[in-house]
């Protein structure tokens, strides 16, 4: 069994300041982690995807996430957050394959001006 | 013009009712897939297809049933209503590389969403 727990419903933060999005994981299995955003109105979009190649994963937008296996951990981080990050970001582990993907329950992300 | 298209946006509909809910995409893809999302439970699968003959269940299929018309469209039926299935639904496509089939090689792509509301 895999679950997904995304840390905070709600973050807010200053425009400029660190952007960290927490996302802690179980897998039987070596995982597959993805985060996702949603925008307003908008499905979702893939920002970024752990599949063992490297712990330190480079996404879109200025987003990374690193994977950490002792901390089971996946957490996405932008060094300074832009008022177009507003949106909801989703966490998602997976043993391989989307047939078997499972979605944290999403951390909505404010940008304070 | 978008790469995965849902249609309709927007529903409003009445208990008992069947309605369908229709997905087109233009990426060439073989796997379609359909969510639900629902506040603080994140998305959950309801159906995919990794072919048009090959159709299976996802996690929460219930009350819903899909047809793959062709490998660019996935329809979702419910074929009758109720407002537990009130809830934002996302139809999905992925590619898949054969050649690297030793590796998970697959990105997914979603539709805008559509929105369906049962009173």
């Amino acid at each position: 069994a895999q679950s997904v727990t995304q840390l905070g419903s709600h973050v807010s933060v200053s425009e400029g300041a660190l952007v960290l999005l927490r996302c802690n994981y179980s897998s039987s299995v070596p995982p597959y982690l993805f985060w996702y955003v949603q925008y307003p109105n908008q499905g979702l979009q893939l920002l970024l995807k752990y599949t063992s190649a490297a712990t330190l994963v480079k996404g879109i937008n200025g987003f990374e996430a690193e994977f950490k296996k002792s901390e089971t951990s996946f957490h996405l981080t932008k060094p300074s957050a832009h008022m177009r990050d507003a949106a909801e970001y989703f966490c998602a582990v997976s043993p391989g394959g989307y047939q078997k993907v499972t979605f944290g329950t999403g951390t909505k992300l404010q940008v304070i001006p | 013009d978008a790469d995965v298209t849902q249609t309709p946006r927007n529903r409003i509909t009445k208990t008992g009712k069947r309605i369908m809910l229709e997905c087109s995409q233009t990426k060439g893809h073989d796997r379609m897939y359909w969510y639900r999302q629902d506040p603080g439970l994140g998305l959950r699968l309801i159906y995919y297809s990794f072919d048009v003959k090959d159709i299976n269940k996802g996690e929460i299929s219930d009350g819903y049933s899909v047809s793959r018309q062709a490998q660019a469209k996935f329809s979702l039926s419910l074929e009758s209503a109720i407002p537990n299935q009130t809830a934002l639904y996302f139809c999905a496509t992925s590619d898949f590389n054969r050649e690297l089939a030793g590796m998970y090689q697959e990105t997914q792509y979603f539709g805008p969403g559509t929105r369906l509301l049962v009173l």
